[in-house]
């Protein structure tokens, strides 16, 4: 079956820039996406790229997918205190485009 | 436009109760979702519906039934609830266009004592 895997932790100091990675299974996965969650909330939308797509570039946030590797990477630039929340990974595929969805990736900025 | 809302935000239930949780979508999305979300892991799908009158099992369905009568509701069921169903639940919507994305409701806080 699909099976997304994120490492848990990330600290960076507010300024520098994040990387979270994940890497997953399926290759018939459509798209592959980036949510946000901060205490208590639920998952926002932070930006999604498309299966035949090698990078997309939001703001200050950075998406590169690896197809061949099947990593996907997150990169967000001038890391602030405002984003320290859990980062999950997730991947569409299935007849009514199901996610699954990677462990999280605990995000923490230090002043 | 609510988006997607649920009903109840909180509930505490003793093993056996049973239950039903409302998802509520006001953007004629033709799928719907219920996922659940335990500590240190990501959400995983329990149910899921492509249409009004239709629902599908997904990864962790087992404990759980539910019932999409009309095209904006999407009601998940515990007939006999136990701890380890103790969790929050989310649930979401999405269009059929190849670009929709899903759309998320607030949660549901369901401790099972």
């Amino acid at each position: 079956g699909e099976d997304v895997e994120q490492s848990l932790f990330l600290s960076v100091r507010e300024g520098d820039s994040s990387v979270i990675n994940c890497t997953y299974t399926d290759s018939s996965s459509t798209y592959l996406y980036w949510y946000k969650q901060e205490p208590g909330a639920g998952l926002q939308l932070l930006t999604y790229i498309f299966s035949n797509m090698d990078m997309k570039q939001d703001q200050r946030l950075t998406v590169l997918l690896n197809k061949k590797d099947k990593h996907l990477s997150l990169r967000i630039a001038d890391t602030q205190t405002g984003d320290s929340a859990i980062y999950f990974c997730a991947e569409s595929c299935g007849s009514a485009r199901q996610l699954t969805f990677g462990s999280g990736t605990q995000l923490t900025v230090l002043p | 436009n609510a988006g997607v809302t649920q009903t109840p935000k909180f509930r505490v239930l003793k093993t056996g109760q049973s239950m039903t949780l409302l998802c509520a979508q006001d953007m004629n999305h033709e799928y719907m979702y219920w996922y659940r979300q335990d500590p240190g892991m990501g959400l995983r799908l329990i149910h899921y519906s492509v249409g009004e009158g239709t629902t599908a099992k997904g990864e962790v369905p087992d404990g759980y039934n539910v019932s999409r009568l009309k095209k904006q509701n999407f009601l998940l069921g515990l007939e006999s609830a136990a701890p380890s169903q103790t969790s929050v639940y989310f649930c979401a919507s999405m269009g059929t266009g190849w670009r929709e994305t899903q759309y998320f409701g607030p949660g549901t806080r369901l401790l099972v004592l």
